[in-house]
C-alpha cells in the first residue's frame, strides 16, 4: 500500500524567512509525485506534477524536487498569502488512485 | 471551464435521512474520484470510475455509501441512512488519464456534510 508522511504538521514564518517542507513517500512503481495547495473551507488545488528523480519544478516562491524517497517543496521568501494547507500525494503503478499525505500547515506572519 | 462542480456546497441533515451529493467532472475527463475529508484521517479515496465505470470501490466504508456514474458529466454519491459518523468534507475530483503527462487530479469545492 502507498505511504505518504509529511513534516512538519505545522509551519510559522515570518514573511521573508525561507523554508523547506518535506514529502516522504513509499510507493511500488511512482508514477507521479503532486502538491497540492489548500485554503480554508476550499478544494485542494494544483501545484505540481513531478514523474522522476532529479526532477525540479517552479512557480513564483515556491519550488519542488524530488529523489527516489522524498520530495520538498521550498518556500522562497514568502509572503502572508502563501499562508494555506500544503498537501503531497502519489500515484503508484497498480492502480490510478492519488494517495495522500496529512499535510503541513504554512502560517506566514507579516 | 468551470472546473469540478459539486452540489450541494453545505448539507445539514438528521440522522437516519438519506443524503445525495452531486458532482460533475470537467469535460473530458475521463476519471472521477470520491474523496473525504477529515481532521482525524485527512483525504481518504472513496471510490473511482474510470469511463463512468467504478473502478475500485474498497474505500468506501459500508453499504451505506454508493456510488453512480451514469454518464461522462455526472456522478453521485449517496448515504443512507446517515449517520453522525459520516459528517466530513467530501470532495470530487476528475483527472484526464493517468498515464504519462498531464495526470493531475482537478478537485471540486467540496460538500460540507453535518449530520446531528
Amino acid at each position: 500500500e502507498d505511504q505518504v508522511t509529511q513534516s512538519p504538521e505545522a509551519l510559522r514564518l515570518q514573511e521573508g524567512e525561507s523554508s523547506s517542507l518535506n514529502c516522504s513517500y513509499t510507493v511500488s512503481g511512482l508514477r507521479g509525485l503532486f502538491w497540492y495547495r489548500q485554503d480554508p473551507g476550499k478544494g485542494p488545488e494544483f501545484l505540481f506534477t513531478l514523474y522522476s528523480a532529479g526532477e525540479e519544478k517552479e512557480k513564483e516562491r515556491l519550488k519542488a524536487t524530488l529523489t527516489k524517497k522524498e520530495s520538498f517543496l521550498h518556500i522562497t521568501a514568502p509572503k502572508p498569502e502563501d499562508s494555506a494547507t500544503y498537501l503531497c500525494a502519489v500515484r503508484g503503478s497498480n492502480d490510478y488512485k492519488l494517495s495522500f499525505g496529512a499535510g503541513t500547515t504554512v502560517t506566514v506572519r507579516a | 471551464d468551470a472546473g469540478v462542480i459539486q452540489s450541494p456546497r453545505h448539507e445539514v441533515t438528521e440522522m437516519g435521512q438519506e443524503v445525495t451529493l452531486r458532482c460533475k467532472p470537467i469535460s473530458g475527463h475521463d476519471y472521477l474520484f470520491w474523496y473525504r475529508q477529515t481532521m482525524m484521517r485527512g483525504l481518504e479515496l472513496l471510490i473511482y470510475f474510470n469511463n463512468n465505470v467504478p473502478i475500485d470501490d474498497s474505500g468506501m466504508p459500508e453499504d451505506r455509501f454508493s456510488a453512480k456514474m451514469p454518464n461522462a458529466s455526472f456522478s453521485t454519491l449517496k448515504i443512507q441512512p446517515s449517520e453522525p459518523r459520516d459528517s466530513a468534507v467530501y470532495f470530487c475530483a476528475s483527472s484526464p488519464n493517468t498515464w504519462g503527462m498531464n495526470t493531475e487530479a482537478f478537485f471540486g469545492q467540496g460538500t460540507r456534510l453535518t449530520v446531528v
